[in-house]
């Protein structure tokens, strides 16, 4: 995932807001995903957003995408221990199927 | 509404045999996508089929292949294994093809190469 780019670590207090951070370089990107991996588990995913949209969200989630800058945030409000696993965001394009991840934020939740 | 399976979970092999993976897409869906992941490289797309087809490949080399069946159902084949070849292989599937399709992943199977 050389095109999207995103922080390797956040660490959180439960009960606080997170924010995971992503830029990405193809003003061409179709579809922008957050994908959850707990470890020792595939990806599941979270949420996405079309690119013609600013703004998403979904229960405790919100996605926030900002075009002129290329980038994505995710927003996970009330963060709570189970949500303590790698996060990646994801660009794909309408004419090239291929998903292209960035290297994954570790989110960890303390006490 | 069953989730994408991928068989086996875990699989241990030695340097030069080859590997056959395994995964059934959800009911519906169409297109197949292989992509595997490692720590130094993470998340890499290996190529996507739709309708038996081959639509879309990365930059893998030829040991590396697949094929659709008739019942969406796709495998992956990795020739004349090397040790960089360990790693989490994921499929996900979608109903149609062309990026316009949210993909859905399975659990992965674990390769490990000795």
């Amino acid at each position: 995932g050389e095109d999207v780019e995103q922080s390797l670590f956040l660490s959180v207090r439960e009960g606080d807001s997170s924010v995971i951070n992503c830029t990405y370089t193809d003003s061409s990107s179709t579809y922008l995903y957050w994908y959850k991996q707990e470890p020792g588990a595939g990806l599941q995913l979270l949420t996405y957003i079309f690119s013609n949209m600013d703004m998403k969200q979904d229960q405790r989630l919100t996605v926030l995408l900002n075009k002129k800058d290329k980038h994505l945030s995710l927003r996970i409000a009330d963060t709570q221990t189970g949500d303590s696993a790698i996060y990646f965001c994801a660009e794909s394009m309408g004419n090239d199927y291929k998903l292209s991840f960035g290297a994954g934020t570790t989110v960890t939740v303390r006490a | 509404k069953a989730g994408v399976t991928q068989t086996p979970r875990y699989l241990i092999k030695t340097r030069g045999q080859q590997v056959t993976l395994s995964c059934s897409p959800i009911s519906g869906h169409r297109s197949v996508s292989w992509y595997q992941q490692t720590p130094g490289q993470g998340l890499q797309f290996l190529f996507e089929y739709f309708s038996e087809t081959q639509r879309n490949k990365g930059n893998f080399p030829g040991r590396f292949s697949g094929r659709q069946f008739s019942n969406s159902r796709s495998e992956m084949n990795v020739s004349t294994l090397e040790l960089g070849d360990s790693a989490l292989y994921l499929c996900a599937s979608s109903r149609t093809s062309g990026g316009l399709d949210t993909q859905y992943f399975g659990p992965g199977t674990r390769l490990t190469v000795l």
